[in-house]
Order: C-alpha cells, then sequence, then structure tokens
C-alpha cells in the first residue's frame, strides 16, 4: 500500500513564476491537507481538502496561493508569482473519514531563486 | 503566537538510557496530542498520540505524559537507541468530535540524538 504521494521533490523557481506541487494521498483516503515549513521552525497548517471540497484554508496567505483535490488525480497547491520568502518545505497529508494520525508525504523542497 | 512550544532545540542522549522531551501549550481548547517523528529530508512520522481525559500513553518504548493543569506534555523513550536520531515535534489538535482532526499545531521540534 503506497503512502502519500509528493512530487516534484525538489523544485526551483524564479521569482515572479508559477510552483505546482502534487499530492497523492494514501489508498482509501478522502481527506488531504496541505502543510509548510519553513526553515528553523514547525510544520503550519494551510489548507484543508476533500474531494471537490475546500473544507478549511484559514493558514493559506491571502493572495498567490490556491489548492484542489479534484475527483479525479491529485490534489495541487498553486502558487502564482512565487517570492523567495516562499522557499520552504511543503507536506502533504491524508488521512481516512474517521479520527486518525495524519500520514505525511516526503515533501516538496520549493527553491525560489 | 506560538501556541505550542518546545523549549528545548536539542537533547543528547547516551544509548540504552531514557531521552524526555518536552512540551507546553497556551490554548486550552487543545484537547487532541502527539508526537510526530522526522529524519531529514522525509515526512514526518506519527509516533503516539493521547486525548486530554488520559494523562498517559504508552506504545513499547514510548511513553507519552500529559498534565492538563500545566499544560505540558512530555515524550518518553527508554531505552533509547542510535535509530531514535531524529527531530521530534509535538502536535496538538482541538477538535475532538469534529472533522478538522488533521488540522494540527506543531511546534518547532527537538533534535533528539542518541549516541552509542
Amino acid at each position: 500500500n503506497a503512502g502519500v504521494m509528493q512530487n516534484p521533490r525538489h523544485l526551483v523557481r524564479r521569482r515572479g513564476q508559477e510552483a505546482r506541487l502534487r499530492c497523492s494521498p494514501m489508498k482509501g483516503h478522502s481527506h488531504v491537507y496541505w502543510y509548510r515549513q519553513l526553515p528553523e521552525e514547525g510544520l503550519k497548517f494551510m489548507v484543508y481538502l476533500q474531494k471537490e471540497n475546500i473544507i478549511d484554508e484559514s493558514g493559506m496567505p491571502k493572495e498567490r496561493f490556491s489548492a484542489e483535490f479534484p475527483k479525479e488525480g491529485p490534489s495541487i497547491l498553486r502558487i502564482q508569482q512565487v517570492v523567495r520568502g516562499d522557499s520552504a518545505a511543503y507536506f502533504c497529508a491524508s488521512s481516512p473519514p474517521r479520527k486518525s494520525p495524519l500520514h505525511f508525504g516526503n515533501g516538496t523542497r520549493l527553491t525560489v531563486t | 503566537d506560538q501556541q505550542v512550544k518546545q523549549n528545548s532545540p536539542s537533547l543528547s542522549v547516551q544509548e540504552g538510557r531514557i531521552s524526555i522531551l518536552n512540551c507546553d501549550y497556551t490554548n486550552s481548547m487543545f484537547d487532541y496530542f502527539l508526537w510526530y517523528k522526522k529524519y531529514p529530508a522525509e515526512g514526518p512520522t506519527f509516533l503516539i498520540s493521547i486525548s486530554s481525559i488520559k494523562d498517559k500513553n504508552e506504545d513499547g518504548r514510548f511513553t507519552v505524559f500529559l498534565n492538563k493543569s500545566a499544560k505540558h506534555l512530555s515524550l518518553h523513550i527508554v531505552p533509547s537507541q542510535p535509530g531514535d536520531s531524529a527531530v521530534y515535534f509535538c502536535a496538538a489538535n482541538g477538535n475532538a468530535g469534529g472533522t478538522s482532526y488533521g488540522k494540527l499545531t506543531f511546534g518547532q521540534g527537538t533534535i533528539l540524538t542518541v549516541h552509542p
């Protein structure tokens, strides 16, 4: 049973470009969460999605960031017009539709040059 | 506004001894607590959790203690092994019975090094 799959593992973007991060949850998991870890900090919640629905986006920056979890395919975290401060590790996690600890992917490390 | 704090950035322990990692929280609404372990270049891996209705939960070498009056929890690892060397994150959630139980507030992490 494959775990949470994130790609790419590393992504380099120049300032002003767009970054697209993908996450395929574990089989049977319908809840997806995105977290961001800045250097020397803990993980910070960004957004919680179920299929075709954004349930809680209280941790998302107001501008340039968006997330989706379509009926078919992976969840996508999209960052438009990236800036240096967006450089971080972005982790996706999934869980089944019941109270259960999150399973995390290995993250995408975004570097903005 | 750091609602979950791990005040020790690092901890060094001899193999076979006990490792004690500490975590403090400020939000009284938190009622479910977890510990995650993270190796470099990997995602966090769930270790153990505790609900606020308990004050202790044990799983093999790992025990978590919760002191609600002090808003403090700790993770005990005994005996410690070199493979336990990793970053340990404390996390909390305040949605008992709710649906957003994956919305966690993490501490900054403690780097544990276990020497052979």
